[in-house]
């Protein structure tokens, strides 16, 4: 079975400071991974999705993530945090089959200071 | 962006009663909806998927005769949460699926039961 876990519950950074929100995967075969965001009040929005093909994923308002299949990892990054960043981020992994269930990790709040 | 929508936003309810809440497509057919919760700082959880003219598959451990989910139509799939409880207070998110790699999330139902 497909898990993933968010190695980190709150990050805090500094306006202007680089944000890294770790992941690692579990999975019997190559995953689809995924990182959402959700922000109060609204819906999930998809920051970005790796689907097996190029490693580094870049995605919306300036974050990327990297595939690393040696680390079992996905970690999440930006170089400059806005303060419009601070949400919860979700990492997902996708069974590939079927229905292609989604199977969210436990989130990270990330909180951004001025 | 497509647009998934959720009536209502928010529900009281006393214990015993039935709450029915709505997950629509707006602006795009989706065969399958999946109907997640989610406790308050915690994950979500996959509840059920919804598949559009045949029975809901539900996820172990989901009660099918507690939540009630139909999915009539390409746009349109409801969740019933029948005699609820305070147990069943929780954050319920549907998402819709317009093909095999998107999903796209509506911003959720609190419901309270009290």
């Amino acid at each position: 079975a497909q898990s993933v876990t968010q190695l980190d519950s709150h990050v805090s950074v500094s306006e202007g400071t680089p944000v890294l929100l770790r992941c690692n995967y579990s999975s019997s075969y190559s995953p689809s991974l995924f990182w959402y965001v959700q922000h109060p009040n609204k819906g999930l929005q998809l920051l970005l999705k790796y689907t097996s093909a190029a490693t580094l994923v870049k995605g919306i308002n300036g974050f990327e993530a990297e595939f690393k299949k040696s680390e079992t990892s996905f970690h999440l990054t930006k170089p400059s945090a806005h303060m419009s960043d601070a949400a919860e981020y979700f990492c997902v992994v996708s069974d590939n089959t079927g229905f292609q269930k989604l199977v969210f990790g436990t989130g990270t709040r990330l909180l951004v200071s001025p | 962006g497509a647009v998934v929508s959720q009536h209502p936003s928010w529900v009281i309810c006393k214990s015993g009663t039935s709450v029915k809440i709505e997950c629509r497509s707006l602006d795009f057919q989706a065969t399958t909806m999946f109907w997640y919760r989610q406790f308050p700082k915690q994950s979500l959880m996959l509840m059920a998927t919804s598949n559009e003219g045949s029975k809901a598959t539900y996820e172990q451990g989901v009660e099918k005769d507690k939540f009630l989910i139909n999915h009539a139509s390409l746009t349109l799939s409801t969740l019933t949460v029948t005699s609820a409880h305070p147990e069943d207070s929780s954050f319920y998110i549907c998402s819709a699926r317009p093909n095999r790699e998107t999903q796209y999330f509506g911003p959720g139902t609190r419901l309270l039961v009290l």
